[in-house]
């Protein structure tokens, strides 16, 4: 079993509909990541958190840390939200362990 | 501030040849990690590295790879002898010396014919 799950794996919405991702782990961790990568690009970090919750622009991230959950919310969604939204966590030695990435389409 | 960097963006390599792939953290960063992310596969990470010590390398197969980050430059990740499988995009990140959020490049992507 895969350290870190994310759900749902594939997710279409229309523009302006809100969106949840989600994240489960099973291992002990000092923060989590969520990252965006487009297709055939970069990794973008979107947010980094130990605890509670925060808020970039349309994106908020919330984490539990007793759950071992986190969420990853997009407001107003839009077609530019189109993306691979990874999930990783930072486990021992300071590397990450990845989920393998929630599949996101805003169709217009 | 210039981000993290990496070059070649692009990199061709024959099967039996060599392929370098050069990471230069943010100024200010003392703490690199070298990831994978196979065709259609999740990321996977391969050694993190500190200036002249390489800390976890538990990711990083047995045989023909190797990194290093010198004193001086970047850091360099190393195949030797490649093979169609080592065909993936290579993504380095790094980080302050406080190990805090980890900030990625472009990655190279790394394709053997």
């Amino acid at each position: 079993k895969n350290e870190v799950e994310q759900s749902p794996q594939n997710l279409t919405a229309q523009e302006g509909e809100f969106i949840t991702i989600n994240c489960s782990y099973s291992v002990g961790i000092s923060a989590l990541h969520w990252l965006q990568q487009h297709p055939g690009g970069g990794i973008v970090s979107l947010f980094m958190l130990s605890s509670g919750k925060k808020k970039h622009g349309r994106l908020i991230a919330t984490i539990n840390i007793q759950e071992k959950h986190s969420s990853l919310h997009i407001t107003a969604s839009h077609p530019r939200d189109s993306a691979v939204y990874i999930c990783a966590v930072i486990a021992g030695n300071n590397r990450l362990a990845f989920g393998k990435g929630n599949q996101v389409v805003v169709i217009p | 501030n210039a981000g993290v960097m990496q070059n070649p963006r692009h990199l061709v390599r024959r099967r039996g040849q060599e392929a370098r792939l050069r990471c230069s953290p943010m100024k200010g960063h003392s703490h690199v990690y070298w990831y994978r992310q196979l065709p259609e596969e999740g990321l996977k990470f391969m050694v993190y590295l500190q200036k002249e010590n390489i800390i976890d390398e538990s990711g990083m197969p047995k045989e023909r790879f190797s990194a290093e980050f010198p004193k001086e430059g970047p850091s360099i990740l190393r195949i030797q002898q490649v093979v169609r499988g080592d065909s993936a995009a290579y993504f380095c990140a790094s980080s302050p010396p406080t190990r805090g959020e980890q900030y990625f490049g472009p990655g190279t992507r790394l394709t053997v014919t």
